[in-house]
């Protein structure tokens, strides 16, 4: 089946700075891809869509200028949390749609996720 | 708009007993219905997912689920645990052009 990977599985920041995790869809062209935020012991909530080529989409309440969305390629996605502080620290899982097999929701890959802490 | 409830934020089992974990949905349109599995600081593992066709769906790892439209259901079961299904599960709810809306989640615990 289709492969999702993300980029690091974890990482450890300081309050302030800002890291990068990246998205990838292995074995097919994902022309869009979404990014999930999932707080501690709490379910997995959709923070943006990512088109390529376009603007991600974001939910209500994600703040698009802290949370930086690039899907510049058909099989990498970017998700940059700028400015990191303690309460950025999350699971932040990725998933991507193969659109070969149509646009249903069952054609969505999910990533195995990077846990982010930010001290 | 669509909507997931999981009764029961934690389940416990003995081993080889039955597990059940309870899924309902509202959806506008018609939903996919699909069941995630999470190990600790993983990501998810997709266990069965109902689209169309026959309502019983059989997964992964000996589980199954019944879409029921009547009652907006989607229960997972599995007829005996295993100390290895100790983990999260989630219930998530789409349809064609929506995006994933999942439930809180249910911890399930295999007791020896």
């Amino acid at each position: 089946g289709a492969v999702v990977s993300q980029h690091p599985s974890r990482v450890i920041c300081k309050s302030g700075t800002s890291v990068k995790i990246e998205c990838r869809s292995l074995d097919f062209q994902a022309t869009t891809m979404f990014w999930y935020r999932q707080f501690p012991k709490k379910s997995l909530m959709l923070m943006a869509t990512s088109n390529e080529g376009s603007k991600a989409t974001y939910e209500q309440g994600v703040e698009k200028d802290k949370f930086l969305i690039n899907h510049a390629s058909l099989t990498l996605s970017t998700l940059t949390v700028t400015s990191a502080h303690p309460e950025d620290s999350s699971f932040y899982i990725c998933s991507a749609r193969d659109p070969k097999l149509g646009q249903g929701p069952d054609t969505q890959y999910f990533g195995p996720g990077t846990r982010l802490t930010v001290l | 708009a669509q909507s997931v409830t999981q009764l029961g934020s934690h389940v416990s089992v003995s081993e080889g007993a039955l597990v059940l974990l309870r899924c309902n949905y509202s959806s506008s349109v018609p939903p996919y219905l699909f069941w995630y599995v999470q190990y600790p600081n993983q990501g998810l593992q997709l266990l069965l997912k109902y689209t169309t066709g026959a309502t019983l769906v059989k997964g992964i790892n000996g589980f199954e689920a019944e879409f029921k439209k009547s009652e907006t259901s989607f229960h997972l079961t599995k007829p005996s645990a295993h100390m290895s299904d100790a983990a999260e599960y989630f219930c998530a709810v789409s349809g064609y052009g929506q995006n994933f809306v999942f439930g809180p989640g249910t911890r399930l615990s295999v007791l020896p």
